[in-house]
């Protein structure tokens, strides 16, 4: 595709349920991270994946946030048991080489937990 | 592990210019700059490698001085459309790793 996409873009939710975002990269993008950024906050890193490599998960803060990539292509973040802390704009990247180069950011997935 | 961005936040008169510090407790292997228009997106501006090298495209350059860990953001003759709030992203040296941590945020609110 031309850019990153996220869907989906709104999400609204109730305390205690489980959401799926999703995020496509670039094709042919081997780095990806997910950010999360609160009402006027800087973006908190999330996790990042680079290839085949392990991810580094050590920003996810708490075991009910869980991410998957398939291969080189899509990733899915999932927050398991949704809390009214969790709301926020959740923002995908990905970069066709990591911090070397440039990230491209999607336009995020503004969740809202009741 | 956090960069420190400072100033917090800067109001201009069109035309004036500025300078966006970005300070971090660790070596830095990469230092990129980003700019966040409300409700958008962050868009890349650019990236410095070590190496002490600037960069710059049009009136916003940026300077990366890996003894000090510090880069700066410098933009000139200020324009209504630099309006936003301004990121810095560290990559620290070592590591198993190369994730992008965020700073703080600056935010540049230019005005006629």
């Amino acid at each position: 595709g031309a850019g990153v996409s996220q869907s989906p873009s709104n999400k609204v939710t109730e305390k205690g349920k489980d959401v799926e975002l999703r995020c496509d990269p670039i094709s042919g993008h081997t780095a990806l991270y997910w950010y999360r950024q609160r009402l006027g906050q800087g973006l908190e890193f999330l996790i990042y994946f680079q290839g085949n490599s392990a991810p580094d998960k050590s920003g996810l803060p708490s075991d009910r946030f869980s991410a998957e990539r398939t291969g080189e292509s899509v990733s899915t973040l999932t927050i398991q048991r949704t809390q009214q802390e969790d709301s926020a704009v959740y923002l995908c990247a990905s970069s066709s080489q990591g911090v070397v180069e440039k990230l491209f950011f999607g336009s995020g997935t503004q969740l809202s937990v009741l | 592990q956090q960069p420190v961005q400072s100033p917090q936040a800067v109001i201009l008169r069109e035309g004036e210019d500025a300078v966006i510090n970005c300070s971090s407790s660790k070596a830095l292997y990469s230092v990129h700059w980003y700019r966040q228009k409300h409700g958008e997106a962050p868009v890349f501006l650019m990236i410095l490698l070590k190496g002490g090298e600037q960069k710059g495209h049009d009136k916003i350059s940026a300077s990366f001085n890996e003894k000090k860990q510090q880069s700066s953001l410098y933009l000139t003759a200020s324009q209504l459309s630099y309006s936003g709030t301004y990121f810095c992203g560290t990559a620290s040296q070592g590591g198993a790793t190369n994730k992008l941590i965020f700073g703080t945020g600056t935010l540049l609110a230019v005005q006629p």
